[in-house]
């Protein structure tokens, strides 16, 4: 199956300041990556995918980069804000049309 | 819009006690999923069901069994609680395997 890894764990920027979340995946016939933000006491929400016809998205403060040689995506968040401190998941779609979740990043916002 | 509604909301189950969490949605999505997290980690797939009557495997099934008795419905079914287990099963749906997965509130689950 597709095995996803994240990285960093644990995330901490000052406020304004950007954050970065990466992942890699194995399967190269992976062709769908979707982001999800998950706030405490709340279940995940989408807030950015990107298909493998693509290599950058941007939505409302977030790039999402794909390289698919590399096998590597990325989540950018540009002028961050308290409100975007939470748990953040990346997702990759197997060729066997399961989605494999990483094991998520928890990002802080520092004041 | 659409709905997930998850029941029940809390769960306390004693070792080796069969559990069954519901999921009902009314998005008309083909595809239903259950998701196991456990405290500050990842989403692992438990089972998943592209329509009516069908059953996929994910990553940690063992231990569990689902039923998809009806489009807008999906169980799940813990096989034997295991002594303090403690995470919280989400139930998502999406148009069709792929696409966008909506969430319920999930299912939080102690057992004594």
């Amino acid at each position: 199956g597709e095995q996803v890894e994240q990285l960093p764990s644990i995330l901490r920027v000052q406020e304004g300041s950007s954050a970065s979340i990466n992942c890699t995946y194995e399967n190269s016939a992976s062709n769908y990556f979707p982001w999800y933000k998950q706030e405490p006491g709340e279940n995940p929400k989408l807030i950015i995918d990107i298909r493998s016809n693509m290599e950058r998205k941007q939505t409302q403060g977030l790039i999402v980069l794909l390289d698919k040689k590399a096998k590597r995506f990325s989540l950018h968040i540009t002028d961050t804000q308290p409100g975007d401190s939470a748990m953040y998941f990346c997702a990759a779609k197997g060729g066997n049309e399961k989605i494999t979740f990483g094991a998520g990043t928890k990002l802080t916002i520092k004041p | 819009g659409g709905i997930i509604t998850q029941t029940p909301k809390f769960l306390i189950g004693q070792e080796g006690q069969k559990l069954t969490l519901k999921c009902q949605q009314n998005f008309n999505h083909d595809t239903m999923y259950w998701y196991r997290q456990d405290s500050g980690k990842g989403l692992r797939l438990i089972y998943y069901s592209i329509t009516e009557n069908d059953l996929q495997k994910g990553d940690l099934s063992e231990g569990y069994d689902a039923s998809r008795e009806k489009k807008s419905s999906f169980s799940l079914t813990v096989t034997s609680a295991q002594k303090n287990e403690m995470a919280v099963f989400l139930c998502a749906s999406s148009i069709r395997t792929g696409d966008t997965q909506y969430f319920g509130p999930g299912t939080r689950l102690l057992v004594l």
